[in-house]
């Protein structure tokens, strides 16, 4: 069964490092997104993506979060200088269609991000 | 605020009895909605979903039930097993993005 897969599973980082968290989405999915869920807490949205280009992100994803889809496989969250608060489990999820047509989201399996 | 902090509510039931999850949302423009399940240091998984213009649907074993008047979701999960034991969120959305609601832990006794 097709799933998403994300890397690293666990990454430990200095405040103030740069820290890039990994994607690969189903193959034939068309959006991408990352969510993040502090410990404990729910699951909160940070950007979808679609033709290359973000299409909605929330008030969480500022200037130090970007997103990339450098190749046709991957997709990319970095976050320029990482602050004590950014830690968290990051999921990635892709879908097929948009949520016009079914909101089903694949989610990965998670990237636990630790700032110390 | 929307985040509840580090204590879910939890619901408890004996395995083979029934169980229902509510969830109350937040904006009365939304028109989709989704339940995910989530096992402990997993991603999110989907169940079952339903639109705006029903207020009710089932799938194996789950029905999820809508009442928009007092924006009010339920998940219904019929002979509760083990393995359902997981924190369900549901999820609305509201023009292009998603919101999760909190968190329900549902942990089911042997």
């Amino acid at each position: 069964e097709p799933e998403v897969t994300q890397t690293p599973s666990h990454q430990v980082t200095q405040m103030g490092q740069e820290v890039i968290l990994r994607c690969v989405p189903i193959s034939n999915h068309l959006y991408f997104y990352w969510y993040r869920q502090i410990l404990g807490q729910k699951v909160e949205f940070l950007v979808s993506f679609y033709n290359n280009e973000i299409s909605e992100k929330s008030e969480i994803f500022d200037d130090q979060f970007s997103v990339e889809r450098p190749d046709g496989s991957n997709f990319t969250l970095k976050i320029r200088s990482t602050k004590l608060e950014d830690s968290a489990m990051y999921f990635c999820a892709s879908s097929l269609l948009g949520r016009w047509n079914t909101g089903e989201l694949f989610f990965g399996e998670g990237s636990r991000l630790t700032v110390l | 605020g929307e985040n509840v902090g580090l204590h879910l509510p939890t619901l408890s039931v004996q395995e083979g009895d029934n169980s229902i999850i509510n969830c109350a949302y937040s904006n009365s423009a939304s028109d989709y909605f989704i339940w995910y399940k989530q096992e402990s240091g997993k991603g999110p998984q989907f169940i079952i979903d339903i639109r705006s213009n029903m207020d009710k649907r089932q799938g194996q074993r789950v029905t999820v039930l809508l009442n928009k008047t007092v924006k009010h979701l339920s998940l219904q999960i019929a002979a509760t097993q083990p393995g359902d034991s997981a924190v369900y969120f549901c999820a609305e959305y509201n023009n292009n993005d998603m919101r999760f609601g909190a968190g329900t832990r549902l942990t089911v006794k042997p």
